[in-house]
């Protein structure tokens, strides 16, 4: 199926480094939705975002909208072990019940 | 925020039997319930959407008959793999949406082996 480009796949950084990664769509979507998921668990909603051009942050993450509706990033500051895992980005691209579209992921490795 | 829950978290069943897996949304209710395939180090696999008190809709190549899908209200869904084989093995996670902007909320996903 229908799947977003999501960069990079996977990322070595030093503790207390900042981390950037992001998703591109070949389509506009409504909803942007930003998972980690830790080993043997499922994913967890980290942030959420409904509105072109939104900003919000949870904590040390801040993650946007793009305003082509088809990107979004999500930033991590100031990184700690415990942010290790994997970043999922997800999309939808109409209201109602339509199955969110997943990047492959990203996978976080931080070292002390 | 809103909370899924499946059991079991883990299964060991021999092949050709049957697996019930069970997912419930504790705290909200879910108008969607969405069923999920991870294989090791890869991304997520929609295996079927149900909606409450109507029939799954399946992606395709996704047998219904051997994976069951019964949504019976608005907080539990229920998967079954029936007849198991060593390669349904895998990583099975349920997803739950609903609130007021419809969010989606995974469960803890349930290991299943087959031997």
């Amino acid at each position: 199926g229908q799947q977003l480009n999501q960069s990079p796949q996977s990322m070595f950084i030093q503790e207390g480094e900042d981390v950037s990664m992001n998703c591109t769509s070949s389509s506009i979507f409504n909803t942007w939705l930003w998972y980690k998921q830790d080993p043997g668990e499922g994913p967890v909603l980290l942030i959420a975002l409904y509105k072109a051009g939104e900003l919000t942050s949870n904590g040390r993450l801040t993650a946007q909208f793009g305003i082509t509706r088809k990107d979004s990033f999500l930033n991590i500051s100031a990184s700690i072990p415990s942010d290790v895992g994997i970043y999922f980005c997800a999309g939808r691209n109409l209201l109602g019940n339509t199955p969110l579209v997943f990047g492959k992921g990203t996978r976080l490795s931080v070292i002390a | 925020g809103a909370v899924v829950s499946q059991h079991p978290s883990r299964v060991i069943c021999k092949s050709g039997t049957s697996v019930k897996i069970e997912c419930r949304s504790l705290d909200f209710q879910a108008t969607t319930m969405f069923w999920y395939r991870q294989f090791p180090k890869q991304s997520l696999m929609l295996m079927a959407t149900s909606n409450e008190g109507s029939k799954a809709t399946y992606e395709q190549g996704v047998e219904k008959d051997k994976f069951l899908i019964n949504h019976a209200s608005l907080t539990l869904s229920t998967l079954t793999v029936t007849s198991a084989h060593p390669e349904d093995s895998s990583f099975y996670i349920c997803s739950a949406r609903g609130g007021g902007r419809g969010e989606q909320y995974f469960g803890p996903g349930t290991r299943l082996t087959v031997t």
